[in-house]
């Protein structure tokens, strides 16, 4: 079964550095998301892609975060100046047709800010 | 602004018996609903969907909607220790992407 790979699985960082978080989506997906979920707490919408642009950003998604599909497989979500708060498991997430299938999530990074 | 309320829970259940989770949401205007299974650690994954009123089973899964009362509901038969998890509800929105709720707390007792 196709599957949204999602790297590193864990990734620690020092406050105030730049991460990456990669994602390769499923391959006939057209439709891109990156969510989080703070240790305990629900799962939060960051933003959505599509046909190469952001479609739609939370109030979380500010101008620290970045997202990009470089080379038509790999969907990266950066983050330019890391704070404690932003230490949470993130997911990537893909489909076809949300209407009709919901996501494919990846199994996420774990991203702690030290 | 969006709501997804579900009960945290935990919801405790025997082996064997039916768990019932619940969902309300805010956004009249949603048409489409996602319950997804979240084991400790893990990504969500999907369990099912639902658009049209009425009840939609697959196996011992049946997810229930009511959209004049906006509501919706999945129900477990035969409950598994393997069923213990975090339930998520998931509305679409008009911007097509899904808005989750703070999930319930599942756990079937052996």
């Amino acid at each position: 079964e196709p599957e949204v790979t999602q790297t590193p699985s864990h990734q620690v960082t020092q406050m105030g550095q730049e991460v990456i978080l990669r994602c390769v989506p499923i391959s006939n997906h057209l439709y891109f998301y990156w969510y989080r979920q703070i240790l305990g707490q629900k799962v939060e919408f960051l933003v959505s892609f599509y046909n190469n642009e952001i479609s739609e950003k939370s109030e979380i998604f500010d101008d620290q975060f970045s997202v990009e599909r470089p080379d038509g497989s790999n969907f990266t979500l950066k983050i330019r100046s890391t704070k404690l708060e932003d230490s949470a498991m993130y997911f990537c997430a893909s489909s076809r047709s949300v209407a009709n299938y919901g996501y494919t999530f990846g199994s996420g990074t774990r991203l702690t800010v030290v | 602004q969006k709501e997804v309320e579900q009960n945290s829970g935990p919801l405790s259940v025997p082996e064997g018996a039916i768990a019932s989770l619940n969902c309300t949401y805010s956004d009249r205007v949603s048409q489409s609903f996602f319950w997804y299974r979240q084991y400790s650690g893990k990504s969500p994954e999907l369990i099912m969907s639902i658009y049209s009123n009425g009840d939609k089973e697959d196996g011992r899964f049946t997810a229930q909607l009511n959209k004049a009362s906006q509501y919706v509901s999945l129900l477990i038969r035969d409950s598994q220790p393997s069923d213990s998890a975090t339930y998520l509800c998931a509305v679409l929105t008009g911007a097509n992407n899904l808005f989750f709720g703070t999930g319930t707390r599942l756990t079937v007792i052996p």
